[in-house]
């Protein structure tokens, strides 16, 4: 079944740890994307890729990083400088590689999340 | 700056009764909107969205859409609703990004 992955799906960290999570993709999606999601605020964007071996920061990026070195595989480190990093994590991917335009019909599609909380 | 607003925070409906829930966009030019579900602890899964053409759009699971560009919005219906519609649920358009409402949490009693 084609789809997204993401593991584990529940994360527990100390305070001053980094900690990655994965994202994985079969849907051969160029473009693939980090959100943050909090109670009462919806989603928001984190980092995102539309092409191997190279992101771009979204809105709420610092205390973040990313790699993209296989088109497939898109995992998110939470460092240390993150002041408040517990939240839901939601990883997304489409088909398209292309610089965003205005009207951009690309339609995103959602893995199941990863809960971190820290302690 | 472009947006999107869900007015209602929390919807409770009876099980059998319909659904209609609330979007509204800001935007000068024609967006492409979206409707997603998410149940508790569970990511995000398209019901439908609207590119152009025709302006009632049909979803997965028995959910439509009605796109009104004289009252900006893009709400969203169910004729009848089932326990398991039980979610939250957001509406989120694209311009250079994906932009999200902050979500209309649904509860359908029995």
């Amino acid at each position: 079944d084609g789809g997204i992955t993401q593991s584990p799906k529940y994360l527990f960290r100390k305070e001053g740890q980094n900690v990655t999570l994965s994202c994985e993709q079969n849907l051969n999606h160029d473009a693939m994307y980090w959100y943050r999601q909090d109670p009462g605020q919806g989603l928001r964007l984190i980092y995102y890729s539309q092409i191997v071996n190279d992101f771009q920061k979204g809105d709420i990026a610092e205390g973040y990083s990313v790699s993209r070195e296989k088109k497939e595989s898109f995992p998110l480190t939470v460092t240390s400088a993150q002041k408040n990093p517990t939240a839901f994590y939601l990883c997304a991917s489409s088909t398209k590689g292309l610089p965003w335009l205005a009207g951009n019909t690309d339609t995103q599609y959602f893995g199941p999340g990863t809960r971190l909380t820290v302690l | 700056a472009q947006s999107v607003t869900q007015p209602d925070i929390h919807i409770t409906v009876s099980e059998g009764a319909s659904l209609e829930l609330r979007c509204n966009y800001s935007y000068g030019a024609t967006p492409y909107l979206f409707w997603y579900v998410q149940s508790p602890g569970q990511g995000l899964q398209l019901l439908l969205k609207y590119f152009s053409g025709d302006t009632l759009v049909q979803g997965i699971k028995g959910f439509e859409a009605e796109f009104k560009r004289s009252q900006s919005s893009f709400n969203l219906r169910k004729p009848s609703v089932h326990w398991s519609d039980a979610a939250e649920y957001f509406c989120a358009f694209n311009d250079y990004k994906l932009s999200f409402g902050a979500g209309t949490t649904v509860t359908v009693r029995a």
